[in-house]
């Protein structure tokens, strides 16, 4: 089967940095993606990695190594408007988008 | 335009009725989506349709019904709802299924009474 691991949720401070793991298990790669959702919203696109190693944008950054089946996504200079879920999604062999569960992030001041 | 635009942002609809969600973008993408999200949950996958037409049916009730009247424009109709139906739907598009990553309408949030 299909499956996509991440934290369920995680606590940072303001100004911290955090980091949000995810593991999948997919039948074949064609991506990962990771989205912002605010609650009530839609996802917003954050990052996609395709080939290994670290992409950064400003002050997120997302990782992959496609050997160990793993991501994550790096947050720096946390603000409180960071708090949000965070859904790490894989597309198969069929391009077919597979969803994690999301991690919920809060930030405390 | 990078966006995608869905209306309405909000529906109570009772189990009775008929209306329509709608979705448009104008960015030349070839393939668009519609999903069903609940609260704390990730999107769940209902259709998708690639060049105008249905790619994929997740096994959706025959409730909701797609329709793609152009390559801009997604509806979904909706008769004779339940109210566990009662969901955030997200409309996304992206270049086609197999390039780009997706960009998602506001979303309707419907409330089936």
């Amino acid at each position: 089967g299909q499956n996509i691991d991440q934290p369920t949720e995680m606590t940072a401070t303001e100004g911290a940095i955090v980091q949000i793991n995810c593991t999948y298990q997919t039948s074949g790669f064609n991506g990962l993606f990771w989205y912002q959702q605010h609650a009530g919203e839609a996802p917003t696109f954050l990052s996609y990695n395709v080939l290994d190693g670290l992409e950064e944008k400003g002050r997120f950054s997302s990782f992959l190594s496609r050997s160990k089946g793993y991501s994550y996504l790096l947050l720096k200079e946390l603000q409180m408007k960071d708090s949000a879920s965070y859904l790490c999604a894989v597309k198969d062999s069929n391009y077919q988008l597979i969803w994690g569960a999301g991690t919920k992030l809060i930030i405390k001041p | 335009d990078t966006e995608v635009t869905q209306t309405p942002k909000h529906l109570v609809m009772g189990m009775t009725n008929k209306k329509s969600l709608k979705c448009e973008q104008h960015m030349g993408h070839r393939a668009m989506y519609w999903y069903k999200q609940k609260a704390k949950k990730p999107p769940e996958l209902m259709f998708v349709y690639s060049y105008e037409k249905l790619s994929i049916n997740e096994s959706v009730p025959s409730r909701f019904s797609p329709e793609c009247p152009n390559s801009s424009l997604l509806n979904l109709h909706l008769h004779a709802l339940q109210p566990e139906d009662s969901a955030l739907y997200l409309c996304a598009s992206s270049q086609d299924e197999e390039i780009g990553g997706y960009t998602f309408g506001s979303g309707t949030r419907l409330t089936v009474v």
